[in-house]
């Protein structure tokens, strides 16, 4: 069965801290993604990663950076945690030929920034 | 203008009815398209591709209409197990999917 396993469930931050989210995908993925979920502003794409060590912005990459070093795992990093970034967090992977839709959701990291 | 755009509900009906969504996007490129499911605190999964032709599964059948840039999903004799948010789903080739903010359906006895 595919799985995508994020770290965390719920973490609760305070303002400036570092603050990591990690993400394995079990189905051999070459695309992994990251998306953040607000009410009113669906998901939003803050990066994605196509290959070992490679990285792509999306939308939303202000703040945020990424870590691919091994296939399986791509990290969210947040070097300086603010309470804007309190959110859903998403990790997503898929395989690669673009387009084909079926994204596979990790259950979600909710992190509250105070 | 939002890039993909959806009517957030809820839609509240009854166990057996017919509901049909709309969702209207932005970009005439656009090459793929989707319905996503997403139930209650819970991630999004996918529910049915979207093609020129239209397509059926089961309860649920999906329409595109590119002249007028528009994806539209019915489901037929709706389930108490169908309530849940529904995500459009529009792809620009590459990598790229934009979500729509999804409609909220609520089926009641």
């Amino acid at each position: 069965d595919v799985k995508v396993t994020q770290s965390s469930r719920y973490l609760v931050k305070r303002t400036g801290e570092k603050v990591f989210l990690e993400c394995v995908q079990d189905m051999d993925h070459e695309n992994m993604f990251w998306y953040r979920q607000d009410p009113g502003l669906g998901l939003r794409l803050i990066y994605f990663s196509y290959d070992v060590k490679m990285k792509e912005k999306g939308d939303i990459p202000e703040g945020y950076s990424v870590s691919r070093e091994k296939k399986e795992r791509f990290s969210l990093i947040l070097e300086s945690a603010s309470t804007n970034q309190t959110s859903m967090y998403l990790c997503a992977s898929s395989t690669p030929g673009g387009g084909t839709g079926e994204l596979f959701f990790g259950e979600g990291s909710r992190l509250t920034v105070l | 203008r939002k890039e993909v755009e959806q009517d957030p509900g809820p839609f509240n009906v009854p166990e057996g009815a017919t509901v049909a969504f709309n969702c209207t996007y932005s970009n005439s490129a656009s090459q793929s398209f989707f319905w996503y499911r997403q139930d209650c605190r819970k991630e999004p999964k996918l529910l049915m591709s979207v093609y020129s032709s239209g397509n059926e599964d089961g309860r649920f059948t999906a329409q595109l209409n590119r002249a007028s840039q528009y994806i539209s999903l019915l489901i037929r004799d709706s389930k108490l197990s169908d309530s849940a948010t529904y995500l459009c789903v529009v792809g620009e080739g590459g990598n790229k999917l934009t979500f729509g903010t999804g409609t909220q359906l609520k089926v009641e006895l």
